[in-house]
């Protein structure tokens, strides 16, 4: 069973909000990746880390996201200004660089 | 680019009967393929991960195989149980960008009936 701690399970926002939320990896996992999850099941990968530097993002997050994973400290992914269509489910991984184990994710409505 | 297909959006069957969940990829680079399942309002949780070619891998009764010829690693069970309700994605593990991060199918929604 995974390990992966995710605060909070729910998040509710207005538009152009900051909406942040954070993540915990499995102990000794140096890989973090963040995906977003719509309303139709689709997965978007959104950022990854290893050891606290940022390996690859795309470019709506670098835009519009901000992230990081200091040592010692949780992961967060925080949105500056929530858009309607920010509303899904925030999933994190960690990752053994072999398999990705996911937390139960924050679900984040946007109003 | 990569890619992976999920040619069944909706699967329905009746307890004990067999199941088999397709799914296809498309890369370049050494296929890592993978199989999740979600329950409703939960995590995604691994179930199986590809080992070598033509190599069948198992966990819980579930059972793939990788097959590079066909590029397919196929999820199948022999016997479903109502438990087994869940969606189910399949994902590559893309090395494309450096960053390994997963592909996913688009899933596909199995319901099993007493």
């Amino acid at each position: 069973n995974s390990k992966v701690i995710q605060t909070p399970r729910y998040l509710v926002k207005g538009q152009g909000q900051k909406a942040k939320m954070r993540c915990i990896p499995e102990k000794g996992h140096p890989v973090v990746f963040w995906y977003q999850q719509n309303k139709n099941n689709e997965f978007k990968f959104l950022i990854n880390f290893q050891n606290q530097e940022v390996l690859q993002q795309i470019d709506m997050t670098e835009k519009r996201f901000s992230a990081e994973c200091p040592s010692n400290s949780p992961c967060s992914l925080e949105i500056q200004s929530s858009e309607a269509g920010d509303s899904a489910l925030y999933l994190c991984a960690s990752s053994n660089r072999d398999e990705q184990y996911f937390g139960p994710g924050t679900r984040l409505t946007v109003l | 680019g990569d890619s992976v297909t999920q040619t069944e959006g909706l699967v329905t069957l009746t307890k004990g009967l067999p199941v088999m969940l397709n799914c296809t990829y498309q890369t370049t680079y050494s296929p890592f393929l993978f199989w999740y399942v979600q329950h409703l309002n939960e995590a995604p949780k691994l179930l199986l991960k590809s080992s070598t070619d033509n190599k069948r891998t198992e966990h819980q009764g579930f059972y793939a195989t990788l097959h590079k010829s066909s590029s397919s690693f196929h999820l199948q069970k022999s016997s479903v149980q109502l438990s087994d309700s869940a969606l189910y994605f399949c994902a590559l593990r893309t090395a494309s960008s450096g960053s390994w991060q997963l592909i996913f199918g688009s899933g596909t929604q199995l319901t099993v009936m007493p």
